[in-house]
């Protein structure tokens, strides 16, 4: 089976430009996470998706971020207008939630979109 | 902050020799889990231990959990130089359905051969 897929894998672009990242989950899964990751922060979550309802996106650094779930196999991530402060690696992981508070929650990560904003 | 701390930050060893690497946490959780992350990659699932667990074995991986504490160890025997990556600890907040970790910073550990 086909893990998690993101692309694009490398994407360079100018202060201003749009960027949009994409993902594709886990086909059953029903939880979407997105993270930035940078030496100086770390593995930041930025927002997660629960059957396609955003839950929680306070992560979200400021309103030029922004991202969506229309259906259970595909999100999206996009930067409008990029800064070069957001050159990060971005990944996209994706779980099964049963719904039970006792219940694992593995996470699978793609291998993330190295983005560089010039 | 909830996200767990790794310590050392970093580990150099030799190959042959065991590897342990520490995880603190602050709040009460659910489970907690191991992650590893080759350069360049995505982070990869190792292995989770729940919170009425106390030593979890898969492999050349043990991992223990101190609940009372709030800590957990990792330990690889007979490290390889395949071995070499970043490992994060992420815990689950007890009760919580949502499915959100907590991540830590990550311990970088290099093995020589």
């Amino acid at each position: 089976d086909a893990g998690v897929i993101q692309s694009p894998r490398h994407e360079v672009t100018e202060m201003g430009q749009e960027v949009t990242l994409r993902c594709k989950p886990i086909s059953g899964h029903n939880s979407l996470f997105w993270y930035r990751q940078t030496m100086m922060r770390g593995l930041e979550l930025l927002i997660y998706f629960n059957n396609n309802v955003p839950i929680d996106d306070s992560g979200m650094p400021e309103d030029r971020f922004s991202a969506k779930m229309p259906n259970a196999s595909f999100s999206t991530l996009k930067i409008q207008p990029s800064e070069p402060r957001d050159s990060a690696v971005y990944f996209c992981a994706s779980s099964l939630l049963s719904g039970l508070a006792d219940i694992t929650d593995t996470q699978y990560f793609g291998p993330g979109t190295r983005l560089t904003v010039l | 902050s909830q996200q767990g701390e790794e310590d050392p930050q970093a580990l150099s060893i030799q190959e042959g020799e065991n590897a342990t690497m520490n995880c603190s946490y602050k709040t009460s959780i659910n489970n907690l889990q191991w992650y590893r992350q080759n350069s360049g990659r995505g982070l990869v699932h190792l292995i989770l231990i729940r919170s009425n667990e106390r030593e979890k074995h898969s492999g050349r991986l043990r991992v223990t959990l101190d609940t009372s504490k709030k800590s957990s160890s990792l330990l690889i025997t007979a490290s390889r130089a395949a071995d070499t990556a970043s490992y994060f600890c992420a815990t689950a907040d007890r009760g919580s359905t949502l499915g959100r970790l907590y991540f830590g910073r990550g311990t970088q550990l290099t093995v020589w051969p």
